[in-house]
């Protein structure tokens, strides 16, 4: 089974910190991705990537960055927490590019900013 | 762009009744459509998904036709359990542009199903 796993289940950090949520997936998977996920909006994306150090801007980039130096792992990066980046984060991976291929979801990471 | 309309919740039901989810989508391309669900606390786990039109996704007793004439993918069930009580979400999967395809989902619908 496909297991993508991040590294925290809560976090709290301060506003003005730098935050760094990692996210590990095991099957080998081109495709990775960081959403939000807040109440009454849904899931949306913030970045992903189809190959190492490889990144593409999703709805909303702004605040945040990513970091692929490995095919397994991929990093978001709170330069500056800010309190309206308090959110549930949900890391996904996917095999190859294509329109069918299943995401992958880890637990989330709920991150609150102070 | 593509977007992604589903009924808004939260949905409560008695055990053993009908359900259904009612999701239509826009897109500019030919997508795949998805059900995804999230129980309490965890991670989305793909529920079911139809890559054409005409395409029945079945899984755990749910049901969903891809309908392309009225852009719908609606999910449904003839019996729910207090089990399927989650978070449900309907998605589509459309080229992105940047060489890789993305989703885009719907803004979730709680259904809580009582005894």
């Amino acid at each position: 089974d496909v297991k993508v796993t991040q590294s925290s289940r809560y976090l709290v950090k301060r506003t003005g910190e730098k935050v760094f949520l990692e996210c590990v997936q095991d099957m080998d998977h081109e495709n990775m991705f960081w959403y939000r996920q807040d109440p009454g909006l849904g899931l949306r994306l913030i970045y992903f990537s189809y190959d190492v150090k490889m990144k593409e801007k999703g709805d909303i980039p702004e605040g945040y960055s990513v970091s692929r130096e490995k095919k397994e792992r991929f990093s978001l990066i709170l330069e500056s927490a800010s309190t309206n980046q308090t959110s549930m984060y949900l890391c996904a991976s996917s095999a190859s590019r294509s329109s069918y291929n299943e995401q992958f979801f880890g637990p989330g990471t709920r991150l609150t900013v102070l | 762009g593509n977007s992604v309309t589903q009924m808004e919740g939260p949905v409560t039901l008695s055990e053993e009744a009908f359900l259904t989810i009612n999701c239509t989508y826009t897109a500019t391309g030919y997508p795949s459509l998805f059900w995804y669900v999230q129980y309490p606390g965890e991670g989305l786990q793909l529920l079911l998904k139809a890559t054409k039109a005409d395409d029945k996704g079945s899984n755990k007793g749910f049901e969903a036709t891809y309908r392309k004439e009225t852009t719908s993918f609606h999910l449904e069930k003839g019996s729910v359990q207090v089990s399927d009580s989650a978070v449900y979400f309907c998605a589509l999967s459309d080229y992105s542009g940047a060489g890789s395809y993305q989703l885009t989902f719907g803004k979730g619908t709680k259904l809580s199903v009582i005894p």
